[in-house]
């Protein structure tokens, strides 16, 4: 138990399907990110959020859409991907921006796009 | 641009010996290090960090050293035991730009009995 827990664990989607990723976090928590996981390549932030606004978005493409409707929950709303968007998507949440570089991060959602 | 890069992708490790997990980074900017563990089928973990202003910093059964003259990074395990067995990734980040933690790729520590 990490206390960051994603849904769904697994999303296999279509082209032209619009999906959600869910993350909620129960560590009492102010910032929350998005990092997405290839294979072979290393993490990348996508999204911050601090105290539900968000601070960073890392030339993200705006297929990926995030919503924070609060300090613990968090969202990637997801449509017209391609398969090369395929990959684990991780969330994490730390106490806030601009703290320690201790992040807890959720297991993932691994998302494959046909 | 900044690049942290790891000297091997895989590691081999005989448990009960200790690793030593290497890293270089690029960026002199960089003032604070982060090393995360990822066990398959989980997220990454914090281990430990160290700040520019130290060497050396202990924790349990792990040390982390820093030389910033060779920017360099080193994660130490001491009798490394199968539970070990992750990827280990070397992080950077910085006072300035906290929020955007730079991930290194990852070096595979294999554990064998």
């Amino acid at each position: 138990e990490t206390g960051v827990t994603q849904t769904p664990r697994h999303l296999v989607m279509g082209m032209t399907n619009k999906k959600s990723l869910k993350c909620e976090q129960h560590l009492g928590h102010n910032a929350m990110y998005w990092y997405k996981q290839s294979a072979k390549k290393p993490l990348e932030l996508m999204f911050v959020y601090n105290f539900k606004e968000q601070t960073e978005n890392n030339s993200v493409p705006s297929r990926f859409s995030p919503e924070c409707p609060n300090s613990s929950h968090l969202f990637l709303h997801l449509h017209t991907l391609q398969p090369e968007d395929s990959a684990l998507y991780l969330c994490a949440s730390s106490q806030e921006q601009g703290g320690t570089g201790e992040l807890f991060f959720g297991e993932g959602s691994r998302l494959t796009v046909l | 641009g900044e690049s942290v890069g790891l000297h091997l992708p895989t590691l081999s490790v005989q448990e009960g010996d200790n690793s030593i997990i290497n890293c270089a980074y690029s960026n002199s900017a960089s003032d604070y290090f982060i090393w995360y563990k990822q066990e398959s089928g989980k997220g990454p973990q914090f281990i430990i960090d160290i700040r520019s202003n130290m060497d050396k910093r202990q924790g349990q059964r792990v040390t982390v050293l820093l030389n910033k003259t060779v920017k360099h990074l080193s994660l130490q395990i001491a009798a490394t035991q199968p539970g070990d067995s992750a990827v280990y990734f070397c992080v950077l980040g910085g006072t300035d730009s906290w929020g955007k933690l730079q991930f290194g790729a990852g070096t595979q520590v294999v554990v064998t009995p």
